[in-house]
């Protein structure tokens, strides 16, 4: 199976910075196969992005994921204090579809 | 709006059993595959299993195997994880969770998740 690298395992930034997260395969997922989900405490996660461009239902463009092959970024411009939660990439190109082990985005 | 509501779980001892149900609602159930992921204390996320939506093909993660059964009734609109000889590393809280598209596979992200349920294995 796809094992999905995420780092760093904790950023620690400040409200109206922006923040870049990083999640690297171990082979290839092609440019659309990738997906971002943010949780927070006693919360189930909740999807951000997906595919090349894809934002989800309410998502603010705040939030954008990049990347191809086998490295992906998640950016958030501007944080803003509901932004501090736990980041975790999924890919979807191979079964079983499989998940990084999370970034916690922390506030300085 | 879709809603996913877990219910059943609980502590249970290491080779017993224990059953989690998932009632949907706000969506045409039957026409959606169905899953299951789990999250361990402080750990990340690992799917389970899949049932198609007319719950004829089923699939399963390693880990679960040959003690883990998924199935559904359309009819009630419930999502239930049979889960048997359990282990302390099955300790987590489980999640039903849908995919945005009508397609079978786990090869597909999530766009509803339900609030999950926590089982802890222990003696």
């Amino acid at each position: 199976e796809i094992v999905l690298m995420q780092s760093p395992g904790t950023l620690s930034l400040s409200p109206g910075e922006s923040a870049t997260l990083s999640c690297r395969a171990s082979q290839s997922v092609g440019s659309t196969y990738l997906a971002w989900y943010q949780q927070k405490p006693g919360q189930p996660p909740r999807l951000l992005t997906f595919g090349a461009y894809g934002r989800a239902t309410g998502i603010p463009d705040r939030f954008s994921g990049s990347g191809s092959g086998t490295d992906f970024t998640l950016t958030i411009s501007k944080l803003e204090p509901e932004d501090f939660a736990v980041y975790y990439c999924q890919q979807y190109a191979r079964s079983p579809g499989t998940f990084g082990q999370g970034t916690k985005l922390e506030i300085k | 709006q879709v809603q996913l509501v877990e219910s059943g779980g609980g502590v249970v001892q290491p080779g017993k059993s224990l059953i989690l149900s998932c009632a949907a609602s706000g969506f045409s159930f039957r026409s959606y595959a169905m899953h299951w992921v789990r999250q361990a204390p402080g750990k990340g996320l690992e799917w389970v299993a899949i049932i198609s939506n007319d719950g004829r093909h089923k699939d399963y993660a390693d880990s679960v195997k040959g003690r883990f059964s998924i199935s559904r009734d359309n009819s009630k609109n419930t999502l239930d994880l049979q889960m048997n000889s359990l282990r302390v590393e099955d300790t987590a809280v489980y999640y039903c969770a849908r995919p945005p598209a009508k397609y079978y596979g786990s090869d597909i992200y999530f766009e509803y998740w339900g609030q999950g349920n926590m089982v802890t294995v222990s003696s």
